[in-house]
């Protein structure tokens, strides 16, 4: 089965220092998201990617973040300047038509 | 408000039993209501879902029930087994919108 694939599994970096954060979406697929969990919290929307520009993003979404498909496969979330409270797992997700909504297994960032 | 309300925050069962958690939303433009189960360390994977049409929606031992008037769904599960343990999150897709609102989980352990 065609599967959301994410690298790294886990980063830890340094508070100031910037993180990009990679995803392969299935194939085929045409919109893309990022969602985080904080550790122990609900998962929180933070934006949708369509035709190359973003569709619809959170107030989470500030601009330390940043999102970019550089090619026809990857998809990219940038954190300019992490902060602590950066530190969540971050899950890249994507959809063809329809509502179903695929995710990755996440990317854990520690933010020290 | 964009908000999705879910309760319990945990729950224990015995095999056999019928664990229910149950979900409320205020805002009525919400078109579509998945449920999503989430092991340790993996990204959410989408069990069932329902639209706000239909009262109930049935597959393989998962129900959702979904009472339009009162604004809540609710996720039953039958004849649990102890590899349902796991945390599970309803959500809702605002209607035109493709962010999902995710609740606030509810840590499931099936004991055996």
């Amino acid at each position: 089965e065609p599967e959301v694939t994410q690298t790294p599994s886990h980063q830890v970096t340094q508070m100031g220092q910037e993180v990009i954060l990679r995803c392969v979406p299935i194939s085929n697929h045409l919109y893309f998201y990022w969602y985080r969990q904080i550790l122990g919290q609900k998962v929180e929307f933070l934006v949708s990617f369509y035709n190359n520009e973003i569709s619809e993003k959170s107030e989470i979404f500030d601009d330390q973040f940043s999102v970019e498909r550089p090619d026809g496969s990857n998809f990219t979330l940038k954190i300019r300047s992490t902060k602590l409270e950066d530190s969540a797992m971050y899950f890249c997700a994507s959809r063809q038509y329809g509502n179903t909504i695929y995710f990755g297994e996440g990317s854990w960032l520690t933010v020290v | 408000q964009q908000q999705v309300k879910q309760s319990p925050q945990s729950l224990i069962v015995q095999k056999g039993g019928i664990p229910i958690i149950n979900c409320a939303y205020e805002n009525t433009a919400f078109d579509y209501f998945p449920w999503y189960q989430q092991f340790p360390g993996k990204g959410p994977a989408l069990l069932i879902a329902i639209r706000p049409d239909v009262s109930e929606k049935k597959e393989g031992r998962f129900t959702i029930s979904f009472n339009k008037s009162a604004k809540q769904f609710s996720l039953h599960i039958m004849d649990s087994q102890p590899g349902d343990s796991a945390t599970y999150f309803c959500a809702a897709q605002p209607t035109g919108f493709q962010k999902l609102v995710f609740g606030t989980g509810t840590r499931l352990l099936v004991s055996p």
